[in-house]
């Protein structure tokens, strides 16, 4: 068990839906990573929260956001969903100043 | 060409074996070069971490990084049955922003272990 939460497991939803995914950082880590992960692509970071602020961004969409908490849970929202967007979405937590990161069990997406 | 290039195997193997991974990369900024397992629907699990080039030993398992050859290895040792699962190298350069570590995944290695 690396520490990291994800909530929920699998989500089924259909195209055009808003879906928001929950993550529960390791106790003190102050960095979340959200990435996902498709047979095709393999695991592509999307966006870095550090400490409540947006810290570095990948190859996230646009109808994608995501925010930290004052208690530094993040959540990770899709909405305008596509079939494409089907994939496994993993939170990660990082020390500060540390690069390794360790990974939740990840959202099975499955949009319909 | 990709930044990370890594063989997808499938790759089965006799249980004891010495198992052979490896990545390669062609982004020079990387500085910081990990290795996880993931089993089946499972999150990758952190199993080597090594900064920079040289080799890292922890039990049945060693890392190896070549900066010069922009290569890294993974060997297990006596390997398991346990030991089947995809195997993913990530790397990562410092941004300029402290804490900042994004990290940049191979496609994965599925490894199979025979008893």
């Amino acid at each position: 068990d690396s520490g990291v939460t994800q909530t929920p497991k699998h989500l089924i939803t259909a195209t055009g839906q808003r879906v928001t995914l929950r993550c529960s950082p390791r106790s003190g880590d102050l960095s979340v990573y959200w990435y996902q992960q498709s047979l095709d692509q393999g695991l592509q970071f999307l966006i870095q929260y550090y400490n409540g602020e947006e810290r570095a961004k990948g190859n996230i969409l646009e109808r994608f956001s995501a925010q930290q908490f004052p208690d530094l849970h993040s959540e990770l929202n899709l909405s305008s969903l596509e079939l494409g967007d089907s994939a496994l979405y993993f939170c990660a937590s990082s020390v500060v100043d540390q690069p390794e990161a360790f990974f939740g069990q990840g959202t099975r997406l499955t949009v319909v | 060409q990709k930044e990370v290039e890594q063989d997808p195997g499938p790759l089965s193997v006799p249980e004891g074996a010495i198992v052979s991974l490896n990545c390669t990369y062609s982004n020079s900024a990387f500085q910081y070069f990990m290795w996880y397992r993931q089993y089946s629907r499972k999150g990758p699990e952190l199993l080597m971490y090594t900064y920079s080039s040289g080799n890292k030993e922890d039990g049945r398992f060693t890392a190896q990084v070549d900066k010069s050859s922009k290569y890294i290895s993974l060997f297990i040792r006596d390997s398991q049955p346990s030991d089947s699962a995809t195997y993913l190298c990530a790397m990562s350069a410092p941004y300029s922003g402290a804490g900042s570590y994004q990290l940049t995944f191979g496609k994965g290695t599925k490894l199979s272990v025979i008893p």
